[in-house]
């Protein structure tokens, strides 16, 4: 595709519920990240990878979070058991390159926690 | 520990005139400092990146100026126009991380 497609835009949760939130990169992109970005507040990094190996998940808050991107193209972002300090909105980007040349961020999906 | 500091949180100015944002790093193991323009709804985009071997990059009406030894550098938007309004976030890069300030929030007058 033509950039960064997330699904679903908006996910509303209840509390304790599982979710999973879908990222399709750009297509041929190496690198995907998971990003988490609470209302009014800077992109925090989640996890990352680079083509089917998760090289960094430092990032994810707890072990209620899972990553996995098993054919090194379409990545699956899981949070089990959501708590209300888990609505925010979650960015997948992509690149092609070295993250330090930029990537391309997605549009997002919106999860809020009732 | 916030890495990367942003002033200031909210900024408005006037259609022609000129944008100013700062930041300001704590690593200096960063070698890489982009920006991004965040529109409601969207993701972040790339809008100008600088090295820190540089001290400042222009790219049409926005520029980069990099203070490497005080750690800090901006942005500057010439000509601001009311397109221009959006949330504007600096980030620092290393290896497989990019670290965002808290963003700025800017609104240019029609």
């Amino acid at each position: 595709g033509a950039g960064v497609s997330q699904s679903p835009r908006y996910k509303v949760a209840k509390r304790g519920q599982d979710v999973a939130l879908r990222c399709d990169p750009i297509s041929g992109h190496v690198s995907l990240f998971w990003y988490q970005q609470a209302l009014g507040q800077g992109p925090e990094f989640l996890t990352y990878f680079q083509n089917e190996a998760q090289l960094d998940k430092s990032g994810l808050p707890s072990d209620r979070f899972f990553a996995e991107r098993p054919e090194g193209s379409v990545s699956t972002l899981k949070i089990q058991r959501t708590q209300q300090e888990d609505s925010a909105v979650y960015l997948c980007a992509s690149s092609s390159l070295r993250v330090t040349y930029g990537y391309t961020f997605g549009s997002g999906t919106r999860l809020t926690v009732v | 520990q916030q890495q990367v500091k942003q002033s200031p949180q909210s900024l408005i100015v006037q259609k022609g005139g000129i944008s100013i944002i700062n930041c300001a790093y704590e690593n200096t193991a960063f070698d890489y400092f982009p920006w991004y323009q965040q529109f409601p709804g969207k993701g972040p985009a790339l809008l100008i990146a600088i090295r820190p071997d540089v001290s400042e990059k222009k790219e049409g009406r926005f520029t980069i100026s990099f203070n490497k030894s005080a750690k800090q550098f901006s942005l500057h938007i010439m000509d601001s126009q009311p397109g221009d309004s959006a949330t504007y976030f600096c980030a620092a890069a290393r290896d497989d991380k990019i670290i965002f300030g808290k963003g700025t929030r800017l609104h240019i007058l029609p």
